[in-house]
């Protein structure tokens, strides 16, 4: 199974930092793990992805497991805009196998 | 840049009738993708082209026909349209088909089947 197992469903307050995590567990050595976030009536949008190291960009830093199994999206801050479908992507021969998602909602 | 841009934003069709989804790109990219997305579900692929002159089925393809008409236009053609093609349909594109590439995805069409 090429997909990614992630909660259905997170929640968060305002300003503060979210950690949705992620399990690939038959995930190949080659495999990138690829992030990516869905707002409402909206494409997908890019987040970050990374192979064995963690990464961090402007938008959220990604923690990967030694063994690579799991990984973990961390918002630093989330802000209202944030509350969107989050989904864990394993690439795989340059396509994007997606699941369905976990869905953050973010309280003021 | 506009990025990726798809039309028509919404379609209503009547079964067998049969159109063509318009998408294009003013990146430069090189490969170019065709997803739906069913409701409270992730995409899946339908037809992708890595490169201008290519194109490969991708996880649910039946149903339809795509086309890479040059470097930036990437059409999907229904031929006979049926309810389970009810979806909302993405494109995207990429610089490259690559396992690392980050892809770029228009705002969808969504499209009704009755």
């Amino acid at each position: 199974d090429a997909k990614t197992t992630q909660p259905n469903s997170m929640e968060s307050n305002e300003e503060e930092p979210v950690h949705l995590p992620c399990n690939h567990s038959t995930i190949s050595g080659t495999d990138y793990i690829h992030w990516y976030r869905q707002l409402p009536s909206q494409g997908p949008e890019y987040v970050i992805h990374g192979l064995t190291s963690n990464v961090n960009n402007r938008m959220a830093s990604l923690a990967i497991a030694e063994d690579r199994k799991s990984s973990t999206l961390i918002l630093h801050r989330a802000t209202l805009r944030d509350a969107a479908v989050y989904y864990c992507i394993r690439g795989s021969q340059g396509n994007l196998i997606f699941g369905k998602g976990t869905k953050l909602s973010v309280k003021p | 840049n506009a990025g990726v841009t798809q039309t028509p934003k919404f379609q209503v069709l009547k079964t067998g009738q049969s159109m063509t989804l318009q998408c294009a790109q003013d990146m430069n990219h090189n490969s170019m993708y065709w997803y739906r997305q069913d409701p409270g579900m992730g995409l899946r692929l339908i037809y992708y082209s890595a490169s201008e002159g290519t194109t490969d089925k991708g996880e649910v393809p039946n149903g339809y026909n795509v086309s890479r008409l040059n470097k930036r236009e990437f059409s999907l053609r229904l031929e006979s349209a049926a309810p389970s093609q009810t979806s909302v349909y993405f494109c995207a594109s990429s610089d490259s088909s690559g396992f690392w590439e980050t892809q770029y995805f228009g705002p969808g069409t969504r499209l009704l089947v009755l």
